[in-house]
């Protein structure tokens, strides 16, 4: 694994199904981060995490719920798909809380029928 | 919150300069951050102001005033490989990342 790495690459899925995209980093970053990237809307965060065993909301958490078992992980569930979930999903690290510098994964393109 | 604007799209010729503008107002403001993000791949990292002025690296250089909520990328001699999204975010004093929705520059020869 070199930087960081996304699973899967793209997923359709069926609404009220439940779905967790996996995020791995291997650069020991504290910090993580999810996004969603739709369209005219820009980048919006989901939920982070400055280290391991914590986790914060960003500004469209509704629907999604992450964890930070460890340094190198930090998964994104969907607990029941909605279609207004169709987008494409990107995580990303920094080397700290207040890190320069954020690594983008390679995105999940996701989506809900 | 944040309210981060930049226009839509741009388009120039193969040599030539853009300028990207950015306006944002927020509630707590901690550097402003541009990333480039080619179609169809994950955005990458360009350029951090947190002071006002001019920060050049290579082709491309961003400025930031903060008493007056603005910031520019200029991207300089510019190449077909420019082509591509420019996002300007802002950081808040809890170090999130706040982006706007991204500036396409398509580069014509």
């Amino acid at each position: 694994i070199a930087g960081i790495t996304q699973a899967p690459t793209s997923q359709i899925l069926a609404a009220g199904r439940r779905m967790t995209l996996r995020c791995t980093q291997d650069m020991r970053h504290n910090a993580m981060y999810w996004y969603r990237q739709d369209l005219g809307l820009g980048l919006r965060l989901i939920h982070y995490s400055n280290t391991a065993g914590t986790t914060g909301k960003g500004e469209v958490p509704d629907g999604y719920s992450v964890s930070r078992a460890n340094t190198d992980d930090f998964p994104l569930t969907l607990a029941s798909a909605v279609p207004s979930q169709t987008s494409v999903y990107f995580c990303a690290s920094s080397e700290g809380a207040p890190g320069i510098e954020q690594f983008f994964g390679p995105g999940t393109r996701l989506t809900v029928l | 919150g944040q309210n981060i604007d930049q226009p839509t799209e741009m388009t120039a010729t193969e040599g030539a300069i853009v300028q990207i503008n950015c306006t944002y107002q927020t509630s707590g403001f901690n550097g402003l951050f541009w990333y480039q993000q080619h179609a169809g791949e994950a955005p990458t990292f360009l350029s951090y102001n947190v002071l006002d002025g001019l920060e050049e690296k290579g082709r491309f250089s961003s400025f930031l005033s903060r008493s007056k909520g603005y910031s520019y990328l200029l991207l300089k001699e510019l190449q077909m490989k420019d082509s591509a999204s420019y996002l300007c975010a802002v950081r808040d004093r809890d170090y999130k990342l706040s982006f706007g929705a991204g500036t396409t520059v398509t580069v014509r020869a």
